[in-house]
């Protein structure tokens, strides 16, 4: 299958910071990029959408201004939790897949731990 | 709206037993796909498998078996002779054409002891 990497897998970061999650898709051009957030035991909760070259579209509920994501690239996608509390403290996945309705193929995840 | 249910929080099983993993899903699209993601311990999600809805044939690939019923709206998933690796919590996701979301299951956490 296709390979996405996710970078970094561990972040421990000091509240009010801001931490940058990078998604890449190393084989593929990804012409969408998904961002979910885990809780522990729980299912992925899809964050937001993103489309290269176009703003991102979010999910209800979710802060565009706390969680911005670029999407620069068909291969590069970033997260970045911005102004980072504790309970930002949680596992983030992205996504990418080639076209609509096919496989989404996911990278590592990030365990982001905000003290 | 599109659904899709686990309705098996937690299966726990002993080496080379078969399990079964259930997944039934709701939708009001005619063309739809669904999808099998295996999450290890590790995290990463790995996908297994993808259905669309115009093809309800079988599938075999190993100690793996789907089995797609329209009529019932189910796609369940069978590891046959399981093995401890196969330790790990299985997501079923549907996606309906024309829409960018994958719609996930909560999940089934299985665990198979030696």
């Amino acid at each position: 299958g296709a390979v996405v990497s996710q970078h970094p897998s561990r972040v421990i970061c000091k509240s009010g910071t801001s931490v940058k999650i990078e998604c890449r898709s190393l084989d593929f051009q990804a012409t969408t990029m998904f961002w979910y957030r885990q809780f522990p035991k729980k299912s992925l909760m899809l964050m937001a959408t993103s489309n290269e070259g176009s703003k991102a579209t979010y999910e209800q509920g979710v802060e565009k201004d706390k969680f911005l994501i670029n999407h620069a690239s068909l291969t590069l996608s970033t997260l970045t939790v911005t102004s980072a509390h504790p309970e930002d403290s949680s596992f983030y996945i992205c996504s990418a897949r080639r076209q609509a309705n096919t496989e989404a193929f996911f990278g590592q995840g990030t365990r982001l731990t905000v003290v | 709206a599109q659904k899709v249910t686990q309705a098996q929080t937690e299966i726990s099983v002993v080496e080379k037993e078969d399990v079964t993993l259930d997944c039934v899903y709701e939708t009001r699209d005619t063309t739809y796909y669904l999808f099998w993601y295996k999450q290890p311990p590790s995290g990463e999600l790995v996908f297994l498998i993808r259905r669309n809805s115009f093809d309800e044939q079988n599938e075999i690939s190993g100690r793996y078996s789907w089995n797609f019923q329209k009529s019932t709206s189910s796609f369940n998933f069978t590891i046959t002779a399981s093995q401890v690796v196969d330790s790990a919590v299985y997501f079923c996701a549907l996606t309906g054409r024309g829409t960018d979301k994958l719609i996930f299951g909560t999940g089934t956490r299985l665990q198979v002891f030696p």
